[in-house]
């Protein structure tokens, strides 16, 4: 079946520091792949998405590229703050029936000033 | 417009007995999807209800587990005879299903379900 797997967390960063969370999926098919954040006390949010190969999903400074090569859809930001602390969820949309989401386990990121 | 709104926010239960949780979707919404996030896990799909069609339950982990939706407004989540296994937030996410390509999910704040 399709499955999600990405970087075990928790990850610490400080300010200003390059962030990237791997995220590499198997799935039938080429499906949408999606990043969605969770903010301390606050419901999961869509950051960005792609939905086909070489597409490049970017929000807030953060960017995913869709690599069907190695199947991947990793996180990445060129400058971390520490209103960026949250735990990020990679996700893929299925083509067919319900579409349902398949996510990752999540990865919790801290960024210290 | 309003957001996907769920309640209770928070529900506090003993083994053995029943819940409801409720989901508010996006007006106009047509899909709406029910998830499971167990602590420190990603979510998990439980529901799916597309307009008048039958839902597809396949994520559903066992008969004590229902829902229902009343055309494409408010569903419910029951779960009888609960057990400590139940013990999750309990998420709700809508859809316009536009296309194929263009099905994003808007989540609900969820409800944190313990039980006892």
């Amino acid at each position: 079946g399709n499955s999600v797997t990405q970087m075990e967390g928790p990850v610490t960063l400080s300010e200003e520091a390059f962030l990237t969370i791997n995220c590499t999926y198997t799935a039938t098919g080429y499906p949408s792949l999606f990043w969605y954040v969770q903010y301390p006390g606050e419901g999961l949010q869509l950051l960005l998405k792609a939905t086909k190969a070489d597409d490049k999903g970017s929000n807030k400074g953060f960017e995913a590229t869709y690599r069907k090569e190695t199947t991947s859809f990793h996180l990445e930001k060129g400058s971390v703050q520490v209103s960026d602390s949250a735990v990020y969820f990679c996700a893929l949309s299925e083509l067919q029936g319900a579409q349902k989401l398949v996510f990752g386990q999540g990865t919790r990121l801290t960024i210290n000033p | 417009g309003a957001g996907v709104s769920q309640s209770p926010s928070n529900k506090v239960t003993e083994k053995g007995k029943d819940v409801e949780l409720r989901c508010d979707p996006i007006s106009g919404h047509t899909a709406l999807y029910w998830y499971r996030q167990r602590l420190g896990q990603g979510l998990e799909f439980l529901i799916y209800f597309q307009g008048n069609s039958a839902p597809d339950k396949s994520g559903l982990p066992s008969d004590r587990f229902s829902a229902e939706r009343t055309g494409e407004s408010v569903s419910t989540l029951t779960i009888q005879r609960t057990q400590q296994e139940d013990s999750a937030v309990y998420l709700c996410a809508s859809s316009r299903r536009a296309s194929v390509t263009s099905n994003e999910q808007f989540f609900g704040p969820g409800t944190r379900l313990t039980v006892l």
